[in-house]
C-alpha cells in the first residue's frame, strides 16, 4: 500500500542550527502538507503546498520556515535556525483531493525535532 | 484561525463503557473529519461528513455533523483496549484548501 515516507525520524540539533526535515508524499498525490504536533496533543498547521506553490501558511510558518519540492519526489522542510520552541514532531501529509474536494490526508510517521 | 475544541481532552473508561467526544466551533465547515493516532505514528482517516446533520457509522462507532455545520460528535459503543487512541477532528472552511484539526481527544480503554 502506497504510504508517505518521512526522515529522519528523530533529530537532535542545537539552537539556531538549520535542519531539513524529508518527505516523500504518495506518487499520485498533489496536495501536500507540514504540521507539527506538540506533547503528543494538539496538530497544527504549518504550510500547504500545490502546484508547486505555498497555496496556505500559518503564523507559525514564518520567514525562519521554507519548503520544497526540489525534484517531483522529495518534499522538504527547513528551518533556517532553530529555536527551543521549535521542539516538536513534524507530520508531512499529502492528499491526492485536498480538502476542498474531501480528500484523506495520508500522513507519515513524523520526524521528531529536539533543539537543545 | 479557526478554532475546533474537542471535549474532553483526556478520557479513560472501563472495556465496556460507552463514551462520546465532541468537537466544537464557531466557525462554519464545508466538511468535517476524524482521525485517530496511534503512540509513534501519524493520523489515520476514520471517517468524512459532509452534509449537516448527517450520521454515519463505522461498527461501534457513531458519527455526526452538526446541522449548522459547526461541530460534529463521536460516540462510541462498548469501547475495547483497540480503540485506544488520540482522536483529531479536523474541518474544512468555506475559503482556503487545508484541514484544520481540533485540539484532541486522548482516549484510553483499561480491559
Amino acid at each position: 500500500e502506497p504510504e508517505v515516507t518521512q526522515t529522519p525520524s528523530h533529530q537532535v540539533t542545537q539552537m539556531g542550527q538549520e535542519v531539513i526535515l524529508r518527505c516523500v508524499p504518495i506518487s499520485n498525490h498533489l496536495y501536500f502538507y507540514w504540521y507539527r504536533q506538540i506533547l503528543g496533543q494538539k496538530v497544527e498547521f504549518l504550510v500547504s503546498f500545490y502546484n508547486n506553490e505555498i497555496s496556505e501558511k500559518s503564523e507559525i510558518f514564518d520567514d525562519q520556515f521554507s519548503v520544497e519540492r526540489p525534484d517531483g519526489s522529495n518534499f522538504t522542510l527547513k528551518i533556517r535556525s532553530t529555536k527551543l520552541e521549535d521542539s516538536a514532531m513534524y507530520f508531512c501529509a499529502s492528499s491526492e483531493l485536498g480538502a476542498l474536494n474531501t480528500g484523506e490526508l495520508f500522513f507519515g510517521e513524523g520526524s521528531r525535532l529536539t533543539v537543545l | 484561525t479557526q478554532l475546533l475544541e474537542q471535549s474532553p481532552q483526556f478520557l479513560s473508561i472501563q472495556e465496556g463503557e460507552n463514551l462520546t467526544v465532541y468537537c466544537n466551533s464557531s466557525s462554519v465547515f464545508s466538511s468535517l473529519q476524524w482521525y485517530r493516532q496511534e503512540p509513534g505514528e501519524g493520523p489515520v482517516l476514520l471517517v468524512t461528513v459532509v452534509t449537516g446533520g448527517e450520521v454515519k457509522k463505522l461498527k461501534r462507532l457513531t458519527f455526526q455533523f452538526g446541522d449548522a455545520r459547526k461541530d460534529s460528535s463521536l460516540h462510541i459503543t462498548a469501547a475495547q483496549p483497540g480503540d485506544t487512541g488520540l482522536y483529531l477532528c479536523a474541518g474544512v472552511p468555506y475559503t482556503g484548501n487545508q484541514f484544520y484539526f481540533g485540539t484532541g481527544t486522548s482516549l484510553t480503554v483499561i480491559p
